[in-house]
């Protein structure tokens, strides 16, 4: 069984600080990794996604993603936050062509002062 | 594309009544999946359908709960005698296959909110 684990619960930065948000997964075979966000009051939006590939992936807002597949990790980063990226970040994963349902961690409430 | 969109957006209800949620997916997109979240978790998968088919079940979701989606466009998930632990959030997602891939992106609604007394 698949599962995901976000170790930083809730995160609290000052504007421009840079950002790194840990996602490690237990899963022995390939994996699609995600990223969603959910700001305050909206519904969750994919920020990036790794199918194949590059393992560095851009998503929108100036998010990258790093798959490091030695270490089973997708941490996120950001070189510079902005007050508007205070949100809850949630990492998942699903297996393709097998199971589609996505297996999501627990999540890391990032919190950014102006 | 209007995006999925969940009804109602808030449930209140009283233990032991039935409730109905009904979402409706992103048009042409042939998968629909439940998901319940509860305060400080991620989403938990409940169930998947492929057009009118449910194709997976997970064990969370007892046999009070069910969903259906019986011409393959919008999803109704029904829960009956409701507990207090069914309290939460309740994600519709869809997605449709990329070609050539064998996975694709969810795109998730706003969810229901259900607060069982």
């Amino acid at each position: 069984a698949q599962s995901v684990s976000q170790h930083n619960h809730h995160v609290i930065l000052s504007e421009a600080a840079s950002l790194e948000l840990g996602c490690n997964y237990s899963y022995g075979g390939t994996v699609n990794l995600f990223w969603y966000v959910q700001y305050p009051g909206q519904h969750l939006q994919l920020l990036l996604k790794y199918f194949s590939g590059d393992p560095l992936v851009k998503g929108i807002k100036g998010f990258e993603a790093e798959f490091i597949k030695s270490k089973f990790s997708f941490n996120l980063r950001k070189p510079s936050v902005q007050w508007s990226d205070t949100a809850e970040y949630f990492c998942a994963v699903n297996a393709p062509g097998s199971a589609r349902q996505l297996t999501f961690g627990s999540g890391t409430q990032l919190t950014v002062l102006p | 594309d209007t995006g999925v969109s969940q009804d109602p957006r808030h449930k209140i209800t009283k233990r032991g009544q039935n409730v109905t949620f009904r979402c409706d997916p992103i048009s042409e997109h042939n998968r629909l999946y439940w998901y319940r979240q509860t305060l400080g978790q991620g989403p938990e998968f409940l169930t998947y359908f492929q057009n009118e088919a449910q194709l997976e079940k997970s064990r969370l979701l007892s046999d009070r709960f069910s969903a259906e989606r019986p011409k393959g466009s919008f999803s109704t998930l029904e829960i009956q005698r409701t507990e207090q632990g069914d309290s939460a959030m309740y994600l519709c997602a869809s997605s449709s296959p990329t070609s050539g891939i064998s996975t694709d992106t969810q795109y998730f609604g706003p969810g229901t909110r259900l607060t069982v007394l």
